[in-house]
């Protein structure tokens, strides 16, 4: 069945270093991909997604690329901020999975002042 | 614009105890899901209801029954309460098919198990 493997965390970094968060998955079909962000205590929520190979998503200063031939949607940001600590999941969509969205473990993130 | 509603946000229960967690939205969307998060497990889908009168088990729906009562609405039942099923349950919703699969999601409720 579909998956989705994310890096394992926490990951810890000062402000105004670069982030990667690495992601790859596994789908029968051509899933749509996304990444989600958990702020303390709060629900889910879209941070950007791309539905199809080669398509850039991004917000936020965030950007993930989906690598059909790697199989990957790894999230980058240039400089992070205290703000953008949070989980942050992984996931897919696919319509032979019955458009269900899988999720990865999530990543925690830290940045420090 | 409330989006998805989820109740009761905290709740304790003691070992066999029974309850339903409550959702509803408001975005029209045919497709309604529960997950629950647990550390260092992420989200694991419970069971989903992809148009209204379907549901249908994911990957951990032992212990669970739910009701799609109309459009808006999906419950979770727990007939049983164990001590495994304490976690943060979170229910979301989405439109059916096509590219624009984006889960919308519930602030979540904290069940706890004793």
């Amino acid at each position: 069945g579909d998956s989705v493997t994310q890096m394992e965390g926490p990951v810890t970094l000062s402000e105004e270093a670069f982030l990667t968060i690495n992601c790859t998955y596994t789908a029968t079909g051509y899933p749509s991909l996304f990444w989600y962000v958990q702020y303390p205590g709060e629900g889910l929520q879209l941070l950007l997604k791309a539905t199809k190979a080669d398509d850039k998503g991004s917000n936020k200063g965030f950007e993930a690329t989906y690598r059909k031939e790697t199989t990957s949607f790894h999230l980058e940001k240039g400089s992070v901020q205290v703000s953008d600590s949070a989980v942050y999941f992984c996931a897919l969509s696919d319509r032979t999975g019955g458009f269900k969205t899988i999720f990865g473990a999530g990543t925690r993130l830290f940045v420090k002042a | 614009n409330a989006g998805v509603t989820q109740t009761p946000k905290f709740q304790v229960l003691k070992t066999g105890q029974s309850m339903t967690l409550q959702c509803a939205q408001d975005m029209n969307h045919n497709s309604m899901y529960w997950y629950r998060q647990d550390p260092g497990m992420g989200l694991r889908l419970i069971y989903y209801s992809a148009s209204e009168g379907t549901t249908d088990k994911g990957e951990v729906p032992n212990g669970y029954n739910v009701s799609r009562l109309n459009k808006r609405e999906f419950s979770l039942r727990l007939e049983s309460a164990a001590p495994s099923q304490t976690s943060v349950y979170f229910c979301a919703s989405s439109e059916a098919g096509g590219v624009n699969t984006e889960a919308f999601f519930g602030q979540g409720t904290r069940l706890t198990v004793v």
